[in-house]
């Protein structure tokens, strides 16, 4: 059964880089797209972005110009990158897999909280 | 952009009691891509209904999907302790950004 784990620091500075990894165990990316989803204290869920093992990706328009995501060769890890990160960037980060079959997340990790703060 | 428009905000209810949540579209959407997540605090979503009615794995049947255009229901038939969480509806057309609905708190009464 496939899961999936999110790791990264907790707490970045703003104006930096929040830099975090999901780890796919029990497979591989190449049975699905892997998005990255938030959600700041007290709201509700945003969608980041994708990145499929075809290396193709598709952002949130409102996050697009400081979001970079990747896979790597053994397509069991992908990274999130945002940059120039603010207090808005406070969230739980959760990566989640998508099924075709489905149309919709049915692998989730746990999540990871970061916040940005000085 | 779609918006998706959850109703009500929160819904105080009573185990056992129906529960009747509303997800409403911008613009009509297809079936084939609605669904519905439950959000419980520390945890991660999970996956309750897929293409508007079908219930994902291991979900119980007092959970069921409905709707069709702009508009879609979410019913938990009779409350459990358990049920009491966020709810939230979500779409994607292939064109960004996808959406979720801001969400239904099913609170205890």
């Amino acid at each position: 059964q496939v899961q999936l784990q999110e790791s990264g620091p907790g707490l970045v500075k703003p104006s930096e880089t929040l830099s975090l990894t999901c780890t796919v165990s029990g497979g591989s990316i190449n049975s699905f797209c892997l998005n990255w989803i938030r959600q700041p204290p007290g709201k509700g869920l945003e969608w980041i972005g994708y990145i499929c093992y075809t290396g193709n990706t598709n952002y949130n328009p409102s996050l697009k110009s400081r979001v970079t995501t990747s896979v790597d060769t053994s397509k069991t890890r992908s990274s999130l990158k945002l940059r120039s990160v603010t207090a808005a960037d406070t969230a739980v980060y959760y990566c989640a897999g998508w099924s075709d079959q489905k149309w919709a997340f049915d692998i989730w990790g746990q999540g990871t909280m970061v916040t940005a703060s000085s | 952009e779609i918006v998706l428009t959850q109703s009500p905000g929160t819904l105080s209810l009573s185990p056992g009691e129906r529960a009747t949540l509303s997800c409403r579209a911008s613009q009509s959407v297809s079936s084939n891509k609605l669904a519905w997540y439950q959000k419980k605090p520390g945890q991660a979503p999970r996956l309750l209904i897929y293409g508007a009615s079908n219930r994902a794995t291991d979900i119980p049947d007092r959970f069921s999907g409905s709707g069709s255009g702009t508009d879609f229901t979410l019913t938990i038939t009779r409350l459990e302790p358990e049920d009491f969480a966020v709810y939230y509806c979500q779409h994607w057309d292939n064109s960004p950004p996808l959406a979720f609905g801001g969400g239904t708190k099913v609170e205890i009464k």
